[in-house]
């Protein structure tokens, strides 16, 4: 299957740092990148949607000035905690998917986990 | 509004057989989705329903009707390394994907 690179795997900063987040589609071209916020024992909260070129669309109750997220091309997005606070620890997953073929499987980068001291 | 309801946890013996049910009620249907999630890892992708019917690959198999908004995911011969969270997700009429909470599968020897 197709793969998706997410880097870092882990991370700690310090309260107040900002932490960028690369999530690369290294086989296909990702027109649709989704960003996923995962708590423990919790399943996956879709945070945005950034479709290659455009602004992110956001989720309710996802503050867009926190987590900007940019996908300048078609196989890489970045996700950008700014000045991190310890509740944004948490494990972050990025998600690629080809609309134009046939494929309608979405492909998951290996997830970040963030500890913000 | 959209809906995945998935039990929370089961518990296998090892070798046996098991049964994740999961029932969706979303805004249009494009397709049922069963990922497989071991603890601090990302979802491994394990099947696609789209039409009525049972899909089987090798140990798992995945069903789907959705005149009843039903799937189950089934796992035979159960190993120790299949101990993980099971996650339903449906793709709506906008291609978002619904996630359920996700079904952790414990297994004994």
């Amino acid at each position: 299957g197709a793969v998706v690179s997410q880097h870092p795997s882990r991370v700690i900063c310090k309260s107040g740092t900002s932490v960028k987040i690369e999530c690369r589609s290294l086989d296909f071209q990702a027109t649709t990148m989704f960003w996923y916020r995962q708590f423990p024992k919790k399943s996956l909260m879709l945070m945005a949607t950034s479709n290659e070129g455009s602004k992110a669309t956001y989720e309710q109750g996802v503050e867009k000035d926190k987590f900007l997220i940019n996908h300048a091309s078609l196989t890489l997005s970045t996700l950008t905690v700014t000045s991190a606070h310890p509740e944004d620890s948490s494990f972050y997953i990025c998600s690629a998917r080809d609309f134009r073929g046939d494929s309608t499987e979405a492909f998951f980068g290996q997830g970040t986990r963030l500890t913000v001291v | 509004g959209q809906n995945i309801d998935q039990p929370t946890e089961m518990t296998a013996t090892e070798g046996a057989i098991v049964q994740i049910n999961c029932t969706y009620q979303t805004s249009g249907f494009n397709g049922l989705f069963w990922y497989q999630q071991h603890a601090g890892e990302a979802p491994t992708f394990l099947s696609y329903n789209v039409l009525d019917g049972l899909e089987e690959k090798g140990r798992f198999s995945s069903f789907l009707s959705r005149s009843k908004g039903y799937s189950y995911l089934l796992l035979k011969e159960l190993q120790m390394k299949d101990s993980a969270s099971y996650l339903c997700a449906v793709m709506d009429s906008n291609y978002q994907l619904i996630w359920g909470a996700g079904t952790k599968l414990i297994i004994k020897p």
